[in-house]
Formats: C-alpha cells, structure tokens, sequence
C-alpha cells in the first residue's frame, strides 16, 4: 500500500522567509499528487495537484511543487511568505494503476508564519 | 453555490453507542467520500460511493458502514464505538468517481467532530 511522509512537523517562520516543505510517497506506479491546505476553522482546499506533463507545478497563492520522480518527492514552495498563509498543510497521492482511487495523505505540517 | 454540508457539526456519544452523520455533496455531484482525522495525523480514507454504489473501502473495521441515497447524499454510520473513534470525519464530494487526472475536483466539508466519551 502507498504511504505519503511529511518530515516536518511543525514550520515557525517570519513573514517574507521562504518555505519549502517535504513530501515523500512510497508507490513504485503512476500517482497524482496534490498539497491541500486548511486554514484555522476552514475545510480542507485544493492547493495544487500534479497529474502528468511538466513535473513544476503552480497552484494558488503563489504556492508550487516540484514532482521528483527519481526522488518519490513532491516538496512545495513558496519564494515569500505571508502571514495569512499560516495553515496546515497535507500532502496527498492517489495511485493511478490501481482500482482504488483514494487520497493517502500525509500527517500533515503545521505552519506558522509570525509577523 | 453550497458547498459539502455535514451534521452535526459536533457529537458526543459514549462508548458502546451508535452514530449516523449525514453529508450532503455540492449540487451535480454524484461521488461522496469519508475520511477520518484523528487529532495530529492526515485524513484516512474510509469509503467512497458513486452512483449509490460503494467504490472503495478503507482499512476500517466492519463497525463502519455507508450508504448513498438516490440524491447523492449519504450517511456514515459507526456501530459499538470506541474511544479510539474520537476524530474529525470529513466528507468530500467530487463530480466523478475519483480518479486524479485533470479533471480532478474534491471537495471537502468541514466536517463532524465526534468526541467517544
């Protein structure tokens, strides 16, 4: 069975730092990947998603991932962030060769971004 | 346009009892899924059903069952609970059956947090 690993936890940073956080999943097979983000007291939203083509991903909100094969990564960025991007953020991957398709998703990190 | 609605928005049960949470998808959709959240870790997928038909089934014990209606809506339901059932239980509705690809749109609600006493 799949699995997603989100190795940071907990992220604490100041306003305009840049952010990268981790995602690694474990499927040899063709996946689609999405970040989905929840804010405090809000349902969980779409971030971004890869599905095929070009491995660089933009999303909303200035967010984007990059899809490593070779690395079983899909780590998303963000050159600056705001104050209002404080959330937390899930990985997630659906296996696209199987007849189950369900999100695995990550434990999730927690962000915080300080004024 | 609503969005997933799900009730209630809050539970308390004791051990042992029965629960029924209900979610109605975005209009047009015919796919619902249930995930559960337990505090500090990701969504876990429990069931999909499209088309009133169960599509999917997570790693759960048979204590959980589901069901869709004729207007897409469906009910969750958990029987003996446990005290290990206290979590966030989302429902997300899609226009398909969930698959990835382009298209691909999930919706998620804001969930029933069910306390297990």
């Amino acid at each position: 069975a799949q699995s997603v690993s989100q190795h940071n936890h907990h992220v604490i940073l100041s306003e305009a730092a840049s952010l990268e956080l981790g995602c690694n999943y474990s499927y040899g097979g063709t996946v689609n990947l999405f970040w989905y983000v929840q804010y405090p007291g809000q349902h969980l939203q779409l971030l971004l998603k890869y599905f095929s083509g070009d491995p660089l991903v933009k999303g909303i909100k200035g967010f984007e991932a990059e899809f490593i094969k070779s690395k079983f990564s899909f780590n998303l960025r963000k050159p600056s962030v705001q104050w209002s991007d404080t959330a937390e953020y899930f990985c997630a991957v659906i296996p696209m060769d199987t007849g189950r398709r369900a999100l695995t998703f990550g434990s999730g990190t927690r962000l915080q971004v300080q004024p | 346009d609503a969005g997933v609605t799900q009730s209630p928005t809050h539970l308390i049960k004791t051990r042992g009892q029965q629960v029924t949470l209900r979610c109605s998808p975005i209009s047009g959709h015919k796919s619902v899924s249930w995930y559960q959240q337990v505090l500090g870790q990701g969504p876990q997928f429990i069931f999909q059903y499209y088309e009133k038909e169960e599509r999917g089934r997570g790693n759960f014990p048979d204590r959980f069952s589901a069901r869709q209606f004729p207007n897409y809506s469906s009910e969750l339901n958990v029987n003996a609970l446990l005290l290990g059932d206290s979590a966030l239980y989302l429902c997300a509705s899609s226009p398909n059956r969930t698959g990835g690809g382009r298209n691909e749109k999930l919706f998620f609600g804001s969930g029933t947090q069910l306390s297990v006493l």
